[in-house]
């Protein structure tokens, strides 16, 4: 059984451009919530797809957007990279819309030069 | 707006004793609130989720307290262990379809 899946790993951008991060949900999963991490705190919403639509967002711009695609994977896409946009970004998983219990990736490492 | 608050320091505790993590919220008292892992360079792990009408939850060596008079949550993990070391984060939701806040979270040392 997959569990959430994430890619890339790693990646080293500088500000201005733009990237795309990527998650699989766990099986049998279809709500997908971002999250982003900085050092020594807590994730933080970023927002939450399920059915192919956003269905919440925390406080974070516009440059912050997302997509879900029929087989549940979604891509977070970050816009005009920012040095503290530099974080761990978390991908978790969970069914019918529902945060209960979620299931996080690994996370993608971004470092904004 | 709505404030969580975990033990800001660093918890070490002796190996086989019982260690008790803090979480405090301000404002009005969530639906759910969870209890997560994490180990460096991890992505947090589910542990537990305790209702706001559940007083107690227990899940092998873990216990969760919930006490929405003092706004606050506690988790135990008896009999601890060198394993047992890492980031402990609390969460709350709302709803079951709402955004989730976290906290900064606790990280906790045994040492053998």
């Amino acid at each position: 059984d997959a569990g959430v899946t994430q890619s890339p790993t790693h990646l080293i951008k500088t500000r201005g451009q733009q990237v795309t991060l990527r998650c699989s949900p766990k099986s049998g999963h279809d709500t997908v919530s971002w999250y982003q991490q900085a050092l020594g705190q807590g994730p933080q919403f970023i927002f939450q797809y399920y059915e192919e639509e956003e269905r919440q967002r925390g406080n974070f711009p516009d440059r912050f957007s997302g997509h879900q695609f029929p087989n549940y994977s979604s891509e977070l896409n970050v816009n005009a990279l920012l040095l503290g946009d530099s974080a761990l970004y978390l991908c978790a998983s969970s069914r019918g819309g529902r945060q209960e219990t979620q299931y996080f990736g690994p996370g993608t490492r971004l470092l904004v030069l | 707006s709505q404030k969580i608050e975990q033990n800001s320091e660093a918890l070490n505790i002796q190996e086989g004793k019982t260690a008790t993590l803090t979480c405090n919220y301000t404002n009005y008292s969530p639906a759910y609130l969870q209890w997560y892992r994490q180990d460096p360079g991890r992505g947090p792990v589910f542990l537990l989720l305790i209702r706001e009408n559940e007083k107690e939850k227990r899940k092998e060596r873990l216990k969760v307290t919930f006490d929405t008079t003092l706004k606050q949550s506690l988790f135990h993990i008896t009999a601890s262990q060198p394993a047992d070391s890492a980031t402990y984060l609390c969460a709350l939701l709302y709803s079951s379809a709402s955004k989730i806040i976290f906290g900064s979270g606790t990280r906790l040392s045994i040492r053998p």
